[in-house]
């Protein structure tokens, strides 16, 4: 079963704009993860956020999380062409030996 | 850096045929996963391995067998390949929780397609 739903499902912006992606899951959590796939390629890990945490940055990337809306966002900003990607969401209950439930994903287009 | 190779980025099968996926990673990781990925549907679990020997149903296993000898290698066998068996597959591993999970690395998947 899904968890994680991501929103929008694409988003096309132009470089040196920000992107921000949405992710809503439906059960209590201990993480939550962001991926990212280039085309044709496996998953990269970005970044990953606590459930008692509530902002996290790591360079150009900013990853918030709201446990009373069972919602977090991902903010790329000044977005570059080699930025474009599937991003996904993935949620950890923190047992069940690593087990984690991704999201569909969004499709980011960054133009030049 | 980490490193999940899968033996094949792109394989041909038939159905009916018995396929065997190969994962290795280098950097003994306890965890290691199966997943296959399709359009619209995102990636699904399909087995996952805690260590040696043991091993975990994920979310559609059926038709799908696993196989984990050596800590740093795990197999995912189709019984008998069927056409809707034709997707992308992905393998990742990670270390053991810490109280919150472990990010997972992910090979460059196979993209198996059954004719």
């Amino acid at each position: 079963s899904q968890q994680g739903e991501e929103d929008p499902q694409a988003l096309s912006i132009q470089e040196g704009e920000n992107a921000t992606m949405n992710c809503s899951y439906k059960t209590s959590i201990n993480n939550l993860q962001w991926y990212r796939q280039n085309s044709g390629r496996g998953l990269v890990h970005l970044i990953l956020i606590r459930s008692n945490e509530r902002e996290k940055h790591s360079g150009r990337l900013r990853v918030t999380l709201d446990t009373s809306k069972k919602s977090s966002s991902l903010l790329i900003t000044a977005s570059r062409a080699a930025d474009t990607a599937s991003y996904f969401c993935a949620t950890g209950g923190g047992t069940s030996y690593g087990k984690l439930t991704f999201g569909q994903g969004t499709i980011l287009t960054v133009h030049p | 850096d980490v490193k999940v190779t899968q033996s094949s980025r792109y394989l041909v099968k038939r159905t009916g045929e018995k396929v065997f996926l190969e994962c290795v990673q280098d950097m003994d990781h306890e965890n290691m996963f199966w997943y296959r990925q399709d359009p619209g549907l995102g990636l699904r679990l399909i087995y996952f391995s805690y260590d040696v020997k043991m091993k975990e149903k994920g979310d559609i296993p059926e038709g799908y067998s696993v196989s984990r000898e050596k800590k740093e290698r795990f197999s995912l066998i189709l019984e008998s390949a069927s056409t809707n068996q034709t997707s992308m597959y992905l393998c990742a591993s990670s270390l053991v929780n810490m109280g919150y999970n472990q990010p997972q690395h992910f090979g460059d998947g196979t993209r198996l397609s059954i004719l």
